[in-house]
């Protein structure tokens, strides 16, 4: 069974450049959530989609978005980067949303904003 | 006061002892818990979860879950140098996002 997959797994951008990560979470599984992880920082959620619906949104910037396919398929997007952007995105699958928050992560996309 | 909170680490044990890692939470409705493992480079990977108080056991590793005191733990018995990793303490609040800890850094020395 295939795990998430995240593309793409690095990128460069510019400050004020926007991007676009894609994930594809294991097959069958509905929820999707997204997180970025810095070491000072540490894991922090950005937000939870399923069903194509945002459940639940983290403590994070507009320039944060995301949107979920019907094929369970989501995408997040950061707009008008700055320095700060610079992180592993991780993008996790689980089942559905619940209170068993047993996710699955995949590789991530390391993002460089210079 | 930060929602999830882990020893800073780094913990360093010998081959063949026992790994205590410690986390506290402040959200008193949080329901679930999990212990998630990150090898250097790699993604985190679920390793425990408990959801109810008392112990859990699974093959080395036992997760223990006192609500009362709002403090979740993961001993790691037989330690490996295969368990040197840092090791992130998550738990699931109410609202359904999940908070995790800053990691604690294992290393089991040969």
């Amino acid at each position: 069974k295939a795990g998430v997959t995240q593309t793409p797994r690095y990128l460069i951008k510019t400050r004020g450049q926007q991007v676009t990560l894609s994930c594809s979470p294991i097959s069958g599984h509905r929820s999707v959530s997204w997180y970025q992880q810095t070491p000072g920082q540490g894991l922090q959620f950005l937000f939870e989609y399923f069903s194509e619906t945002q459940r639940n949104k983290g403590n994070f910037p507009g320039r944060f978005s995301g949107r979920q396919f019907s094929n369970s398929r989501s995408e997040m997007n950061v707009s008008t980067l700055e320095l700060g952007d610079s992180a592993l995105y991780l993008c996790a699958s689980s089942l559905a949303p619940g209170r068993n928050g047993e996710l699955f992560f995949g590789e991530g996309s390391r993002l460089t904003v210079l | 006061q930060k929602e999830v909170e882990q020893n800073s680490g780094p913990l360093s044990v010998p081959e063949g002892a026992i790994a205590s890692l410690n986390c506290t939470y402040s959200d008193r409705v949080s329901q679930s818990f999990f212990w998630y493992r990150q090898y250097s480079g790699k993604s985190p990977e679920l390793i425990m979860s408990i959801y109810s108080n008392g112990d859990k056991e699974d093959g080395r590793f036992t997760a223990q879950l006192n609500k009362a005191s709002q403090y979740v733990s993961l001993l790691i018995r037989d330690s490996q140098p295969s368990d040197s990793a840092t090791y992130l303490c998550a738990v699931n609040r109410e609202n359904n996002d999940m908070r995790f800890g800053a990691g604690t850094r294992l290393t089991v020395k040969p």
